[in-house]
């Protein structure tokens, strides 16, 4: 059975903070994707980033980044230099690599930054 | 840009009606989900599709039913509204062949009074 831990319900900061939002994944499989999605106040989810897993590259869009650990079997998401634009509830993902599978989603952490 | 579309985007009804949420996509995925996410966050998969008379059941047992006659429809129905059925209700949709990624609708907030 596939599992994704978000351990942190709530972070509040400060704008212009860094800010880490974990993600830790537990799977059975040797092939698999990870996916990030931000839900802002408006309620869509908005895909951010897939990984794969034979791909441990780390990867850096603008102020995100993304540190994928297999050995740890972690996938933390970074948001250097933190706006109130990334107010939003974060969702971690994790699924098969086969057509047929669904995503099993983390509980989510909710990010308040605040001005 | 996904292309995936949820109406009403809010609905506030009494108990005992029947009500359809509907989800369309312009994007011609074979796959298409109905998520339930509570207050406190968490999503629940109630329903998906691989394509047209597929349906599933999801991870979360619940009341509703769907249908996908076409392959850009896949509309959720509640015969007989609760308000334990007051939620926001989120649809989405992926490619068969891809690679999982889900695009979702704006969603649809119901209120059962």
């Amino acid at each position: 059975a596939q599992k994704v831990t978000q351990a942190q319900t709530e972070i509040s900061v400060v704008e212009k903070e860094d800010v880490t939002l974990d993600c830790v994944y537990e799977t059975r499989d040797t092939t698999y994707y990870l996916f990030w999605y931000k839900q802002p106040p408006s309620g869509e989810l908005v895909f951010l980033i897939r990984r794969n897993s034979f791909d441990e590259q780390n990867e850096i869009s603008g102020r995100y980044s993304w540190n994928f650990q297999k050995s740890t079997s972690s996938f933390n998401f970074t948001i250097t230099a933190s706006q109130v634009v990334d107010s939003a509830v974060y969702f971690c993902a994790l699924s098969e690599t086969s057509g047929y599978s669904t995503l099993t989603f983390g509980k989510g952490t909710m990010l308040l930054v605040s001005p | 840009e996904a292309d995936i579309y949820q109406t009403p985007r809010y609905l506030v009804i009494g108990t005992g009606k029947k009500i359809t949420l509907e989800c369309s996509q312009t994007m011609g995925h074979d796959k298409m989900y109905w998520y339930q996410q509570d207050p406190g966050m968490e999503l629940h998969l109630i329903h998906y599709s691989y394509g047209v008379n597929s349906t599933e059941k999801g991870d979360l047992s619940s009341e509703s039913t769907v249908s996908r006659i076409r392959t850009e429809h896949f509309p959720l129905t509640l015969e007989s509204a609760r308000p334990s059925h007051t939620s926001q209700y989120l649809c989405a949709s992926s490619e068969l062949a891809g690679y999982n990624e889900q695009f979702f609708g704006p969603g649809t907030r119901l209120t059962v009074l």
